[in-house]
């Protein structure tokens, strides 16, 4: 299956500590998205990485992509509670829809 | 969110009666996608479509009809509803299939009663 797989399901942490989720996948993708989900919110998208690219920064986010190990990596530096939501990895084959992973639920305690 | 809506947001409805959730976007986007969200099974990819009257299935369609009369607007059908279908229905948009970021509606809770 095409669909990623995000890790740990679920991940606690302090304010201030970084948080770091993982995504792995069964076959080669051309793209991979991760996106964030807040409780009972839609999904919004954070980052998506290219096949061709290892690693993209959105201020507090940088997203790896090792295409060897079939993994992708999330990490939020210096968390705050805000940052408390869902997190999903999204991968694509080239020219087909993105297939979605069951998530990472992240709690940012105070 | 900005440019895409959704609505209803909430509907409570019995079995057997037609359910149709509709999803209006500003943003011109060529692609629309119907997801649904259940626990522990992430985002299920229901229908798609990719231009005016021109739809696909997803990987889970059975039980439901789309349809996309207008650029901006994509309906989905419930033709006659069953509880397996209580979940969270979610819209996107996007610029490319799976070349873009998708922009998602907030959401339809529809519980099947």
């Amino acid at each position: 299956s095409q669909q990623g797989e995000e890790d740990p399901q679920a991940l606690s942490i302090q304010e201030g500590e970084n948080a770091t989720m993982n995504c792995s996948y069964k076959t080669s993708i051309n793209n991979l998205q991760w996106y964030r989900q807040n409780s009972g919110r839609g999904l919004v998208h954070l980052i998506l990485i290219r096949s061709n690219e290892r690693e993209k920064h959105s201020g507090r986010l940088r997203v790896t992509l090792d295409t060897s190990k079939k993994s992708s990596s999330l990490l939020i530096t210096a968390s705050r509670a805000a940052d408390t939501a869902s997190y999903f990895c999204a991968t694509a084959h080239y020219g087909q829809n993105f297939v979605f992973g069951p998530g990472t639920r992240l709690s940012v305690l105070p | 969110d900005a440019g895409i809506t959704q609505s209803p947001r909430h509907k409570v409805t019995e079995t057997g009666t037609p359910v149709t959730l509709r999803c209006h976007q500003t943003e011109n986007h060529r692609y629309m996608y119907w997801y649904r969200q259940d626990p522990g099974h992430g985002l299920r990819l229901i229908h798609y479509s990719y231009g005016v009257k021109d739809t696909d299935k997803g990987e889970v369609s059975d039980g439901y009809s789309v349809s996309r009369s207008k650029t901006e607007d994509f309906l989905l059908t419930l033709e006659s509803a069953t509880s397996s279908q209580t979940s969270v229905y979610f819209c996107a948009i996007g610029w490319a299939r799976g070349e873009s970021g998708y922009t998602f509606g907030s959401g339809t809770r529809l519980t099947v009663v």
